[in-house]
């Protein structure tokens, strides 16, 4: 079972560069998240999504769009990167009615 | 505002003895409780958890202990052993909107 898969594991962008992380889980689970983790400030939740077709804002959903593109896949875009946006970046997805959330290795993004 | 907040950045412990990882939170709304655990470079992995209609949950080793009055939880680790050392993070969530909110963690070291 691969679980809950981040590609790519690690990136370094330009200031105004997007790019989409990836994000997709087989487990079949109906939630998705996307937090971020920055150092001393814990995780924030970017995006999630409840189920397949909805997206909901998370506490810093700002510079950040999302797209659940079907149950499996939840994917996060960064249209003009900035350097605050440095950070690891975190996909997670929980079954309905589950408690626990599975998360992926992570994706270390760096803004220059 | 932190609604969930761990106050201790750190914590040391001797290999065999207890470790206490404290956690308050202040959104009386929260229902359903979790730890995870999480190893450098890698994503958080679920715990132990504990609903709010409980006051104690014992997995093993691990036990959390939920008072609501206080709106304060805690994770017991015993014995330790030094595999557990890892960052522990707090998280809390409201009802059906599947949002978990986290600590900013705890840092738990035990030496051998």
């Amino acid at each position: 079972n691969a679980g809950v898969t981040q590609t790519p594991k690690f990136q370094v962008l330009k200031t105004g560069q997007s790019m989409t992380l990836q994000c997709a889980q087989d487990m079949n689970h109906n939630s998705m998240y996307w937090y971020r983790q920055d150092p001393g400030m814990g995780l924030r939740l970017i995006y999630y999504s409840a189920s397949e077709g909805t997206t909901d804002k998370g506490e810093v959903p700002n510079g950040y769009n999302v797209s659940r593109l079907n149950k499996r896949e939840f994917s996060l875009r960064l249209e003009s990167a900035a350097p605050s946006q440095t950070s690891v970046y975190f996909c997670a997805s929980r079954r309905r009615g589950g408690t626990e959330a599975f998360f992926g290795q992570g994706t270390r993004l760096t803004v220059v | 505002d932190q609604q969930v907040k761990q106050n201790s950045p750190s914590l040391s412990v001797q290999e065999g003895r207890i470790s206490i990882l404290n956690c308050d939170y202040t959104n009386s709304m929260f229902d359903y409780f979790l730890w995870y655990k999480k190893y450098p470079a890698e994503g958080p992995t679920f715990l132990i958890s504990i609903s709010s209609i409980k006051d104690k949950n014992e997995d093993g080793r691990f036990t959390v202990f939920l008072n609501k009055s206080a709106k304060h939880l805690s994770l017991h680790i015993v014995p330790s052993q030094p595999g557990d050392s890892a960052v522990y993070f707090c998280a809390a969530e409201a009802g059906n909107n599947r949002k978990l909110i986290w600590g900013l963690g705890t840092s738990l070291a035990v030496n051998p």
